[in-house]
């Protein structure tokens, strides 16, 4: 089956606690996204990457840090996680740059 | 990059048609107009995409006028299910960090 898959779905974690969020999709998709979601600020996208070894910054890339190593898996670092990254975040992919996203499930993290 | 804008919120009743309209007045050439559905604790699902005319697929048909300043995603008798936010983007074909800008969405809620 064609999925996203990030894990953990959940984590509650303290305020510089070094945490990575892994996403990986099996669609062979050149393209991923990391998006952040809060509410009343809708989607806003943290990193994206065109392929393997690139990547960019999206709306808001601070306190956070991508890596594209392998075509299908695109992980989430936070150094240094603080409150204010408190968050629901998701992975997305697509196959060119004008095709749709998949969306992962979702990650809900709590930093405290 | 063209900014968006759609209604904050719908209400509908199972069974209605239901269209929700985006402006989008400074849209370029290049850009293409894309629509997403997101469910509570979901990620965004695709639901169509256009770049002018009209598109339909077996859920939902879009509306683009000629001089593309707006769009509208038309729901056929819509049901409870049918309850979601939904996005709509303006994306560059060459620009992949440009093409999944989400704004607040609008928040479709269907009665009974």
């Amino acid at each position: 089956e064609a999925q996203v898959t990030q894990n953990p779905r959940y984590l509650i974690t303290v305020t510089g606690k070094k945490l990575t969020v892994t996403c990986s999709q099996n669609m062979n998709h050149e393209y991923m996204s990391w998006y952040r979601q809060d509410p009343g600020l809708g989607l806003r996208q943290i990193y994206y990457s065109m392929n393997v070894e690139v990547t960019d910054k999206g709306d808001v890339p601070e306190g956070y840090k991508v890596s594209r190593k392998e075509k299908r898996n695109f992980p989430l670092i936070l150094e240094s996680p603080s409150p204010n990254q408190t968050s629901l975040y998701f992975c997305a992919s697509s196959s060119g740059l004008a095709d749709e996203q998949y969306f992962g499930p979702g990650t809900r993290l709590t930093v405290t | 990059l063209a900014k968006t804008t759609q209604p904050i919120s719908m209400d509908s009743y199972e069974g209605q048609e239901v269209n929700i309209t985006c402006s989008h007045n400074n849209i370029a050439t290049n850009d293409y107009i894309t629509w997403y559905q997101q469910f509570p604790s979901q990620g965004p699902r695709f639901i169509i995409q256009g770049y002018k005319t009209k598109v339909t697929n077996e859920v939902a048909s879009l509306f683009i006028p000629a001089d593309r300043k707006s769009s509208t995603l038309s729901l056929p008798r819509v049901s409870l299910s049918d309850t979601a936010v939904y996005y709509c983007l303006v994306g560059d074909l060459g620009n992949y960090g440009q093409n999944f800008v989400f704004g607040p969405g609008t928040r479709l809620s269907v009665l009974p």
